[in-house]
């Protein structure tokens, strides 16, 4: 079973505008880490946000902010104020809290191309 | 300071050659990743690496895939008799402890071309 979902291959935003990647997930697990990545043509993976399983409120990094549902099962990436440099693929992953040794699970992947 | 550092960016070999990749994670990292992507693909674990600890090997696709890890820092993924079908970006990521909540940084990727 997928235990990361990532519903939208391909998005487009107009330069400026916000835009949201969906992600959802699943896990028996009541403690665990979902992060997303983003992998410009370049190829290299690039750390953009993090949000805990026991995390309060919403994780937000500058543009980036995670809309975490965990009822749910929602982790969605909001990128606010969009620029040409945004256009990339971008990687919802989990990784389970159980034991030392759980290796990180990666969702498909969304390409975000972002309009002049 | 220095990032995750991985040779050579871009390999290419003939098919039934045995090729390595190294992977020097940053320094003071104790968990240490190894990944593949196909074109257009997502990541597909390959082996983890935590300290002294017995590696996790559950992603290797074969046994013509191995990897070591040599004094806890440097790590070399072979591929042996390669086929066109592993031809893709191996992907390395190194992790502060492998506790569970830590994210990973990732390397370039080598690109593995398979004739």
């Amino acid at each position: 079973a997928q235990k990361i979902t990532q519903t939208q291959p391909g998005m487009f935003v107009q330069e400026k505008e916000a835009v949201t990647l969906d992600c959802t997930y699943d896990t028996s697990d009541p403690s665990y880490g979902l992060f997303w990545y983003k992998q410009p043509s370049s190829g290299e993976m690039i750390f953009l946000i993090y949000q805990g399983s026991y995390d309060q409120q919403n994780a937000t990094e500058g543009r980036y902010s995670l809309n975490f549902q965990k009822a749910r099962k929602s982790a969605n990436l909001v990128i606010s104020a969009s620029q040409l440099g945004d256009s990339a693929m971008y990687f919802c992953a989990m990784r389970e809290g159980g034991n030392y040794g759980q290796n990180f699970v990666f969702g498909p992947g969304t390409r975000l191309s972002v309009l002049p | 300071g220095a990032g995750v550092s991985q040779s050579p960016s871009n390999k290419v070999t003939e098919k039934g050659k045995d090729v390595e990749l190294r992977c020097d994670p940053i320094s003071g990292h104790t968990a240490l990743y190894w990944y593949r992507q196909s074109l257009g693909q997502g990541l597909e674990f390959l082996i983890y690496f935590q300290g002294n600890s017995a590696p996790d090997k559950s992603g290797l696709p074969s046994d013509r895939f191995s990897a070591e890890r040599t004094g806890g820092s440097v790590s070399t993924l072979t591929i042996q008799r390669t086929q066109q079908e592993d031809s893709a970006v191996y992907l390395c990521a190194s992790s502060p402890g492998g506790g569970r909540l830590e994210t990973q940084y990732f390397g370039p990727g080598t690109r593995l071309l398979v004739l």
